[in-house]
């Protein structure tokens, strides 16, 4: 079935270090979110973009959907210790309309 | 606003046994879902609900799983009997109706089968 990918599962930086990563699928979604998990800690919604070219932003976090509506990606300026965990894109797929996880990647910072 | 409950935080148990891993979604959420998360497969939906009915359980594993809710505010899922590679993190969800609702989970069973 459709899946959301999201790679590479694992991403290391330096604090203070900005940090990217992306969400891709090979069908056009009808919306994505991004949730943050803590390590020993559940997923927590962040946020939900909808329109094309979408940008949202949350203090150093920023959001935004691809215009064609296939991909996303998350950008943190300046990494904070407070940043490690592992963020996941979800998106509707199916014909039951279930929320699909990505793999997540998780970023750890070194202080 | 008390969040989703998830009962027990843990659970160590042999296998053979029956596990029932219990939830109480966000009052007037209509929607309940149950995943199970691990190191290997990640976040995987196992079932979800819709007004206390089953819309897809495409997910469950086997017939060894099973999962009930019998009104708004409890959900169970058991496993019996269970087997090791049924350890895993299980957490509980729930959100309004719709797919472009947010899921508020709740703090997952971590759940051992010895």
């Amino acid at each position: 079935g459709q899946q959301v990918m999201q790679i590479p599962q694992y991403q290391h930086v330096q604090e203070g270090e900005d940090f990217t990563t992306y969400c891709n699928s090979s069908t056009t979604l009808s919306n994505i979110q991004w949730y943050k998990q803590r390590p020993g800690g559940h997923p927590v919604f962040l946020i939900q973009l909808v329109k094309s070219g979408e940008v949202k932003k949350q203090k150093r976090l920023t959001f935004q959907f691809g215009e064609a509506k296939k991909n996303s990606s998350l950008h943190i300026t300046a990494t904070q210790t407070t940043d490690v965990g592992t963020y996941f894109c979800a998106a509707v797929t199916g014909a039951n309309s279930k929320l699909t996880f990505g793999k997540g990647i998780t970023l750890s910072v070194r202080p | 606003d008390a969040g989703v409950i998830q009962s027990p935080r843990h659970e160590v148990t042999e296998m053979g046994q029956e596990v029932t891993l219990r939830c109480k979604p966000i009052s007037g959420h209509n929607s309940l879902f149950w995943y199970r998360q691990t190191m290997m497969r990640g976040l995987e939906l196992l079932i979800y609900f819709n007004n206390n009915v089953p819309i897809d359980d495409s997910g469950m594993p086997e017939d060894r799983f099973s999962a009930k809710m019998p009104n708004a505010s409890f959900s169970t899922l058991k496993i019996q009997p269970s087997e090791p590679r049924d350890s895993a993190v299980y957490f509980c969800a729930s959100s309004w109706t719709g797919s472009n609702q947010p899921q508020h989970f709740g703090d997952g069973t971590r759940l051992s089968i010895l």
